[in-house]
């Protein structure tokens, strides 16, 4: 089935230790989504690429960076994780930015 | 402001029982969507139903509809029958057409009680 998939499910990492999070999708939507979601709250979205252009929300921290070498996959790099970026984040798709988003599962973090 | 707003914070229903789920949005755009998404425990959000601002009819998928009232700027989802599987936290979103991202509600915790 296509589908949005992230891995790992669950990561852990320590304090200032760089964590890569994964993203891939094989609906063939040219735009996907970053979005960190605390406990209780709505989901935030920190980043998107429309094909190969990057757009970063103003109040993303540089701590958090990403990556899309191709458009099945993007990457979520956190360069130095703190305690607050211990949440569940999200990836999602859509096709040309209209409609609904497809989420993957999700990459519950958390930071010792 | 905001954008989307959820002023319910939890909601209990009792299972085979309606529910109303309110949602008001606020945009001066002419073209936008508003979407209705369900969060189990399990944290995958999953698309359950679309309104376009132009559409004259309300949605409706299966047991959800949603009752759009345009000069109101309301989306409220209507969960028929109610089931237990459907307690979950539900957001309501809107993305207007000038802007590609979506703009979420804070969310509402619906419980089914048996």
């Amino acid at each position: 089935d296509a589908m949005v998939i992230q891995n790992p499910r669950y990561q852990v990492t320590q304090f200032g230790k760089p964590v890569t999070l994964s993203c891939s999708q094989t609906l063939n939507h040219n735009v996907m989504y970053w979005y960190q979601q605390k406990s209780s709250q709505a989901p935030k979205l920190l980043f998107h690429y429309y094909d190969k252009d990057f757009n970063n929300e103003a109040d993303t921290p540089d701590n958090f960076q990403s990556r899309r070498p191709n458009t099945s996959f993007c990457f979520l790099d956190i360069r130095s994780p703190g305690l607050g970026d211990a949440a569940m984040y999200l990836c999602a798709t859509s096709r040309d930015g209209e409609r609904e988003e497809y989420f993957g599962p999700g990459t519950r973090l958390t930071v010792t | 402001a905001q954008k989307i707003t959820q002023t319910q914070p939890g909601m209990f229903v009792q299972e085979k029982e309606a529910v109303t789920l309110d949602c008001t949005y606020d945009t001066s755009d002419q073209s936008y969507g508003l979407f209705w998404y369900k969060q189990p425990s399990s944290g995958e959000m999953i698309f359950l139903i679309y309104q376009g601002s132009y559409d004259e009819q309300n949605a409706t998928e299966g047991r959800y509809s949603l009752n759009f009232q345009k000069a109101r700027k309301s989306a409220n989802l209507v969960i028929s029958a109610s089931q237990l599987g459907d307690s979950a936290m539900y957001f309501c979103a809107m993305r207007e057409r000038s802007f590609n991202k979506f703009y979420f509600g804070s969310g509402t915790k619906l419980n089914v009680k048996p």
